[in-house]
């Protein structure tokens, strides 16, 4: 089974509108974290938002928010007032466990395009 | 300019040539992955290296192989790839091979086309 989803291949947003990404995850894991990642044309990874599962509140930096349902196992992006530099693939992924050696497992990505 | 950087960013290559890519990273961290990004798939972890010692391999063909001489330069020697081989590699960093909030720090691939 798939440890992270992202049912969304693509998505369009005009500029200056809020978008939201949608991620839900799989883990029997109490302590883990979850990432957004941005990936443009140029092929850079670029972190965007990180949350932990502890974590009270919804992340934030920025324009960018996390929208965390842990009941739900979701964690998706919003992204407020879209700029045409907006415009990349984004990733969620996971990071399980809090002690010892831990990697990320990403999802297949959304395609975001931001129109004038 | 990214603290991480791959050369080459394109490389063309035959079935039966030997060839490297070289990742540097100048920010101080312990820990070096390298990544593969298919079309239409997630990224697939390949190795990792934790204070140059390689902590995770999976399951990764011999044909690719790694070598990190020190926490700050990771390769990934190529030799007699296949066409579905063909795909975007990605280095990345951590401060800490144990990450919790801290992220990954990407470069921007070495694009890797097999004939």
């Amino acid at each position: 089974a798939q440890k992270i989803t992202q049912t969304q291949p693509g998505m369009f947003v005009q500029e200056k509108e809020a978008v939201t990404l949608d991620c839900t995850y799989d883990t029997s894991d109490p302590s883990y974290g979850l990432f957004w990642y941005k990936q443009p044309s140029s092929g850079e990874m670029i972190f965007l938002i990180y949350q932990g599962s502890y974590d009270q509140q919804n992340a934030t930096e920025g324009r960018y928010s996390l929208n965390f349902q842990k009941a739900r196992k979701s964690a998706n992006l919003v992204i407020s007032a879209s700029q045409l530099g907006d415009s990349a693939m984004y990733f969620c992924a996971m990071r399980e466990g809090s002690s010892g050696y831990s990697t990320l497992t990403f999802g297949k990505g959304t395609m975001l395009l931001v129109s004038p | 300019e990214t603290g991480v950087t791959q050369t080459p960013r394109h490389l063309v290559m035959g079935m039966t040539n030997k060839k490297s890519l070289k990742c540097e990273q100048h920010l101080g961290h312990n820990a070096m992955y390298w990544y593969k990004q298919s079309a239409k798939k997630p990224l697939e972890l390949m190795f990792v290296y934790s204070l140059e010692e390689r902590v995770e391999n999976n399951s990764v063909p011999s044909r690719f192989s790694p070598e990190c001489p020190n926490s700050s330069h990771l390769f990934l020697h190529l030799h007699t790839l296949q066409p579905e081989d063909s795909a975007l590699y990605l280095c990345a960093s951590s401060q800490n091979r144990l990450m919790n909030t801290g992220e990954l720090f990407f470069g921007e691939g070495s694009r890797l086309t097999v004939l």
